[in-house]
């Protein structure tokens, strides 16, 4: 099955530095990678994707790249704000297939 | 659209009694799934549907019953609880050819 890793577990930054979140996936046939966000608390909610025929896209702070040869791809977070502590999970999935594995998740602290 | 709506949003138990945690979507989506979060730990999931009348397991099925008798609801069943089933449920959705998945907002169960 998918075998999905996340690292690191937890990172503390402090605020207005950059934060970075790898995600590495054993399926070849992976071509939707998620990245989801989880207030305390609150449910899981998508904040960027990005699909295989791209290797780099960007809203605003926040970025995620592919490297599909090496089988992972990153969460970028710039200017980190207060508000964007919280637990971060991939969860790299097969489009033509069905179930989708989470990511461990890294919580992230935001120092002000 | 009310999204995902998941109902108790808490629940406690007591070892041996069962219970059934209900999820139900008005978006149409094909696809449904019920995962479980343990207290610092990532999202594991239990059991899937792909549309009604098919379910199949993901990582934890073991003490839980699914079914799918209609596109809109995915009812989640403990037919004898025990304290290893203490967590935060979370129902999710999304539409087959996509990859977004869209949550509930959790059911905390605890079993004494």
């Amino acid at each position: 099955g998918e075998n999905v890793e996340q690292h690191p577990s937890t990172l503390s930054v402090q605020e207005g530095d950059s934060a970075v979140i790898k995600c590495t996936y054993s399926d070849s046939a992976s071509n939707y990678f998620p990245w989801y966000k989880q207030e305390l608390g609150k449910r899981p909610q998508l904040i960027i994707d990005i699909r295989s025929n791209v290797g780099e896209k960007k809203d605003q702070r926040i970025a995620v790249t592919l490297n599909k040869t090496a089988k992972h791809f990153s969460l970028h977070i710039t200017e980190t704000q207060p508000e964007d502590s919280a637990v971060y999970f991939c969860a790299p999935y097969n489009t033509g297939g069905f179930k989708t594995i989470f990511g461990a998740g890294t919580r992230l602290f935001v120092k002000a | 659209n009310a999204g995902v709506t998941q109902t108790p949003k808490f629940q406690v138990l007591k070892t041996g009694q069962s219970m059934t945690l209900q999820c139900a979507q008005d978006m149409n989506h094909e696809y449904m799934s019920w995962y479980r979060q343990d207290p610092g730990m990532g999202l594991r999931l239990i059991h899937y549907s792909v549309g009604a009348g098919i379910t199949d397991q993901g990582e934890v099925p073991n003490g839980y019953n699914v079914s799918r008798s209609t596109t809109e609801d995915f009812p989640l069943r403990l037919l004898s609880a025990a304290p290893s089933q203490t967590s935060v449920y979370f129902c999710a959705s999304r539409r087959s050819n996509t990859g977004e998945l869209f949550f509930g907002e959790g059911s905390r169960l605890t079993v004494l």
